[in-house]
């Protein structure tokens, strides 16, 4: 079973939509965990890191739910440069591994 | 600025051929980590060094090995290329006891034909 599993998408939505993405993780021993945007033919960027209590960066928003062991995120007002592939990583308490998702691919249109 | 290279971007190599990969980090992170991306399967960790000449394996090692002789610098060494080793390979740093951000170099897309 893979550490970490993204639906892999894609998600087609317009400008201005709302979209949530979802990802799932195996071992209730993680600590920490993130969402990280990879654009086409670039390297993958952090976009935020997900808290326990939740947090919120301007039309992003991610959640944690360590009982189901899913992470969310929420993008409101979607823009045309949020199309990207969002990758869902996961680290375990030595913070030298960290298993990433095979990524969303999120495609928004004008 | 954290800044992550890596020595080519792109990459053709015969299969058989013993093919260096080479990522440097300008901020003295203690560790560094090669991963392969492949569509559908995510990146993949092969190596990670969390400092000078330590090193252990990631989840797919086989075929490949590493090289951290100076803190800056991680080697990746495909001993002989075969075409399964066709992919994008991608560097990272971050600091020791860090649970934050990796900083990634902007890979190298190796094909071995």
């Amino acid at each position: 079973r893979k550490e970490v599993e993204q639906d892999p998408g894609p998600f087609n939505v317009p400008e201005g939509a709302t979209v949530a993405f979802n990802c799932t993780y195996s071992n209730s021993a993680s600590q920490s965990f993130f969402w990280y945007r990879q654009d086409c033919r670039k390297e993958p960027k952090l976009l935020m890191s997900v808290y326990s209590s939740g947090n919120e960066d301007g039309r992003f928003t991610a959640q944690l739910n360590r009982a189901s062991q899913y992470i969310s995120l929420l993008i409101r007002d979607s823009k045309l440069s949020d199309s990207a592939t969002y990758l869902c990583v996961v680290t375990k308490y030595n913070f030298n591994k960290f298993y990433f998702g095979s990524g969303t691919k999120l495609n928004v249109k004008p | 600025d954290v800044k992550v290279t890596q020595s080519s971007r792109y990459l053709v190599k015969r299969t058989g051929e013993k093919v260096f990969l080479e990522c440097v980090q300008d901020m003295d992170h203690e560790n560094m980590f090669w991963y392969r991306q492949d569509p559908g399967l995510g990146l993949r960790l092969i190596y990670f060094s969390y400092d000078v000449k330590m090193k252990e394996k990631g989840d797919i090692p086989e075929g490949y090995s590493v090289s951290r002789e100076k803190k800056e610098r991680f080697s990746l060494i495909l001993e002989s290329a075969s075409t399964n080793q066709t992919s994008m390979y991608l560097c990272a740093s971050i600091p020791a006891h860090s649970s934050y951000e990796q900083y990634f170099g902007p890979g190298t897309r190796l094909t071995v034909t």
